[in-house]
């Protein structure tokens, strides 16, 4: 494929909802990580697969985040009991391997807007 | 991973030589630097990385100095699509997950 794409690109729910966000990587690329950004900041991170695997999920920041990538290749984040404060944009990356030279290659974004 | 700092903001001339400068004077032997750069209600995309020596690539040079204290972003021929947010990064060889830690960046306003 041509590049890292995310679905939906843009996503109001109302308050109390649940929301899956969905990722679909460069095709080959093992590595896929999970970032969000709020209005005027840099993206943080949330959680890194390698494979199927979550290899480090801890910038999550707390139980109603979930991510899964049953087959190594997409990826759904899940959020529960959505907040107006997860309002912000879901950023996907992936990269070839997990190595530290390895590029991240990034999607366009989901908007989350939680009213 | 070091913290990196940066102008939050600078203005460019269309045509003119951007350089955008970044402060990790706490970086450590391993750590490579690393530009991103976001336009707006886009991703972020990668420009450049390097480790010690000076790179180029057809966005961008990157200047390391000598004691790998700060480094300097050079985009040689500013154009107005290279308005964006400027992200200098310091990724750890050591960074179990190798994820990206982004700061502020510096906004770039390339201006006609």
């Amino acid at each position: 494929g041509a590049g890292v794409s995310q679905t939906p690109s843009n996503k109001v729910t109302e308050k109390g909802k649940y929301v899956e966000l969905r990722c679909d990587p460069i095709s080959g690329h093992t590595a896929l990580y999970w970032y969000r950004q709020s209005l005027g900041q840099g993206p943080e991170f949330l959680i890194y697969f390698q494979g199927t695997g979550a290899a480090d999920d801890s910038g999550l920041p707390n139980d109603r985040f979930f991510a899964v990538r049953p087959e190594g290749s997409v990826s759904t984040l899940k959020i529960q009991r959505t907040e107006r404060g997860d309002s912000a944009v879901y950023l996907c990356a992936s990269s070839l391997g997990g190595g530290e030279e390895e590029t991240q290659y990034f999607g366009p974004g989901t908007r989350l807007l939680v009213l | 991973d070091a913290k990196t700092t940066q102008p939050p903001s600078m203005d460019c001339a269309e045509g003119r030589a951007a350089n955008l400068p970044c402060n990790h004077s706490t970086i450590s032997g391993n750590e490579y630097v690393y530009w991103y750069r976001q336009i707006h209600s886009q991703g972020p995309q990668y420009i450049i990385h390097g480790l010690k020596n000076n790179e180029t690539n057809e966005m961008a040079s990157l200047i390391i100095t000598e004691d790998r204290k700060s480094s300097t972003l050079i985009l040689p021929h500013a154009t107005l699509r290279d308005t964006a947010v400027y992200y200098c990064i310091v990724r750890s060889l050591n960074n179990a997950g190798n994820m990206l830690t982004f700061g502020g960046g510096t906004r770039l306003m390339v201006k006609p």
